[in-house]
């Protein structure tokens, strides 16, 4: 069965880094996008942006842009999104989530979640 | 940036149906996604643009005209309680998430 596992939670200090993995398993990595959502405690969901394992192609949400790395390894069909500076609003459950593609630029919607990785960002 | 607006709240009697709006700019000319998300899971699709994923009841639908979605659950059960956010894709704003309506089962 189709599932994506997240690496365990991190706790970081402001101005740090922090880098997360979702490793895929059940279907074929490079025939669909993969994004990541954040949800901060309490709140809704924060779509980040996304990448696409067959050839690398990354959107990022404006927001993010110049603070986010999104890769794949295709090898060993796990995706990594790395967020730099951290602030205390980025705590936050990380989730990445196997997207539908709608054209190969455009995503559509998200079929199969990993279980979110919690990220707190604290002094 | 394109915005979509859901109550925050729709509270229903087991039984009823419950109906939760999606608001957005032309929204019908979209396609429209939602998700149910219960306390300390991940969300899941339960409704995407005009169809039931395998697995979803039949008690979910879902409808789309003008500037409104809506997702339709019929005989609300009390395992239905859950958040819910309705997704679209934006030429404007890529991916844009509503805020989210809690249903709660009386």
């Amino acid at each position: 069965q189709v599932q994506l596992v997240q690496s365990g939670p991190e706790v970081k200090k402001p101005g740090a880094s922090v880098k997360v993995s979702c490793k895929a398993s059940g279907y074929s990595f490079t025939n669909y996008g993969l994004s990541w959502v954040r949800q901060a405690p309490g709140q809704g969901l924060e779509w980040m942006g996304w990448i696409i394992p067959y050839n690398g192609h990354t959107n990022y949400v404006q927001k993010f842009q110049g603070r986010v790395t999104m890769t794949t390894d295709t090898s060993t069909s796990t995706a990594y999104m790395d967020l730099r500076s951290l602030i205390s609003d980025d705590t936050a459950v990380y989730y990445c989530a196997r997207t539908i593609v709608a054209t190969m630029t455009i995503p559509s919607f998200f079929d199969q979640w990993g279980q979110g990785t919690l990220v707190t960002v604290s002094s | 940036s394109y915005v979509l607006t859901q109550p925050p709240s729709v509270s229903v009697a087991p039984g009823e149906t419950a109906r939760i709006t999606c608001g957005g700019k032309n929204i019908g000319g979209k396609s429209v996604y939602w998700y149910q998300q219960k306390p300390g899971q991940a969300p899941l699709v339960v409704y995407d643009d005009s169809d039931r994923p395998s697995g979803i009841p039949e008690r979910f639908s879902g409808s789309n005209s003008g500037n409104t979605a809506t997702l339709t659950i019929s005989s609300v059960e009390a395992g239905d309680e859950a958040d819910y956010y309705c997704q679209v894709w934006d030429s404007s704003s890529d991916v844009v998430f509503g805020g989210g309506t809690k249903l709660t089962v009386l």
